[in-house]
């Protein structure tokens, strides 16, 4: 049990849509990083986000965007998907913005676009 | 990810020693992890170790780190059933994002 809940655990969505992912951490937890996970693959990095602003980001288009709430709750937000974009999006959360402190992941909301 | 790699599949008896090796690409790396990943699940963070340690052990776990060859181990003794998971090694770069970089993973299948 790591204290992240991530909702919904599967959805369906079809090319063109929209999708918004929901992350809820333990309190205290101001980092929370978005990871996508494709079949077969390690996660990619999306980005991250510490006391609400992004400070960091992957190799991933503008349509993927985010939000962090000052109650510890983060939303993943995308855009006009893709095929592609079918993959397990993780949710991971920690105390403080350094390099150090311990990643709790969530266990994952699985998207399919068809 | 592009800069750590790994084998994709690993088996072995009950009870035996499993080793599951990573090598990394960037010399900055600052610290390296192992993670553990069952069907279904999300990622649980094994053990972690700093780049300036060569080795790292906690019970049935023991991290061996080659920063010449950038070479990173994970050996689990007497591996059980319940090991059976795919494994990712992952690496935060020095001045990076704070991202963890992670291999595509190892897939460990103990068999009884």
């Amino acid at each position: 049990e790591t204290g992240v809940t991530q909702s919904p655990t599967h959805l369906i969505k079809t090319r063109g849509q929209q999708v918004t992912l929901r992350c809820s951490s333990q309190s205290g937890h101001n980092t929370v990083s978005w990871y996508q996970q494709a079949l077969g693959q390690g996660p990619q990095f999306i980005f991250q986000y510490y006391r609400e602003e992004e400070n960091g980001r992957g190799n991933f288009p503008p349509r993927f965007s985010g939000l962090q709430f000052p109650n510890y709750s983060s939303e993943l937000n995308v855009n006009a998907l893709e095929l592609d974009d079918s993959a397990l999006y993780l949710c991971a959360t920690k105390i403080g913005g350094g390099n150090t402190g311990e990643l709790f992941f969530g266990e994952g909301s699985r998207l399919t676009v068809l | 990810g592009e800069d750590v790699e790994q084998s994709l599949f690993l088996s072995v008896r009950e009870g035996d020693s499993s080793v599951i090796n990573c090598t990394y690409t960037d010399s900055s790396s600052t610290y390296l992890y192992w993670y553990k990943q069952e069907p279904g699940a999300g990622l649980q963070l094994l053990t972690y170790i700093f780049s300036n340690m060569d080795m790292k052990q906690d019970q049935r776990l023991t991290v061996l780190l080659n920063k010449k060859d950038k070479h990173l181990s994970l050996r689990i003794a007497d591996t059980q059933t319940g090991d059976s998971a795919i494994y990712f090694c992952a690496e935060i770069i020095s001045g990076s994002a704070r991202q963890l970089t992670f291999g595509s993973g190892t897939q460990l299948t103990v068999l009884p």
